[in-house]
């Protein structure tokens, strides 16, 4: 069956703009999780979402949002792009609700994001 | 809350080499522990995870971990690394109940060479 499918794969903005990247996970999951991952921070969790409702959400600032459709394919915006901002933008999937419910996260191969 | 040390940034080993990749945490709760690989210009793949019983666990691909809870440590080992195996690593853990916020490590850059 397909895999966790991100796109755009590569983006570049400008700072100021705004950006929404989309993740459609593996078919009949239904957690859709986001990270952050820099050299400098390494892996950071955004937000998941489960049945359309954010269940988790980490500790960035409001510029972060997300939602996820009914189908379960989920959305990303971050507004107001800083050059910090620049990162790879992670999506993974699953059956349940995060891994404490005895569920493997599936990854996508990420959206690399540059803000100049 | 959880924090976790991956104490190499990165491990340079010969083909054929055992390796061990080192991983310690920190949580004032029972925790889930896992690895996951990500090979370059790719996301994550789950390596192999520690949910409760056996605390030596393995992968298909010959990686194995052994669950410590008295040093709270979790370290992957491999006895012979492959060419294939370079690749980053990264060492992860969630509370085991309620609402979970994973923490993964800063990952560590497993190098083989010929």
């Amino acid at each position: 069956k397909a895999g966790v499918t991100q796109t755009p794969r590569y983006l570049i903005k400008t700072r100021g703009q705004q950006v929404t990247l989309s993740c459609s996970p593996i078919s009949g999951h239904r957690s859709v999780s986001w990270y952050q991952q820099t050299p400098g921070q390494g892996l950071q969790f955004l937000f998941e979402y489960f049945s359309e409702t954010q269940r988790n959400k980490g500790n960035f600032p409001g510029r972060f949002s997300g939602r996820q459709f009914s189908n379960s394919r989920s959305e990303m915006n971050v507004s107001t792009l800083e050059l910090g901002d620049s990162a790879l933008y992670l999506c993974a999937s699953s059956l349940g609700a995060g891994m404490s419910m005895n569920t493997e996260a599936f990854f996508g191969q990420g959206t690399r994001l540059t803000v100049v | 809350a959880q924090s976790v040390t991956q104490l190499d940034s990165q491990v340079p080993v010969f083909e054929e080499a055992p390796v061990e990749l080192r991983c310690n945490y920190s949580s004032s709760v029972s925790v889930y522990l896992f690895w996951y690989v990500q090979y370059p210009n790719q996301g994550l793949q789950l390596l192999l995870k520690y949910l409760s019983g056996s605390t030596l666990v393995e992968s298909i691909n010959g990686f194995e971990a052994e669950f410590n809870k008295s040093q709270t440590s979790f370290h992957l080992r491999k006895p012979s690394v492959h060419i294939s195996d370079t690749a980053e690593y990264f060492c992860a853990v969630s509370a085991s109940g309620g609402s979970y916020i994973p923490t993964f490590g800063r990952g560590t850059s497993l190098i083989v060479h010929p």
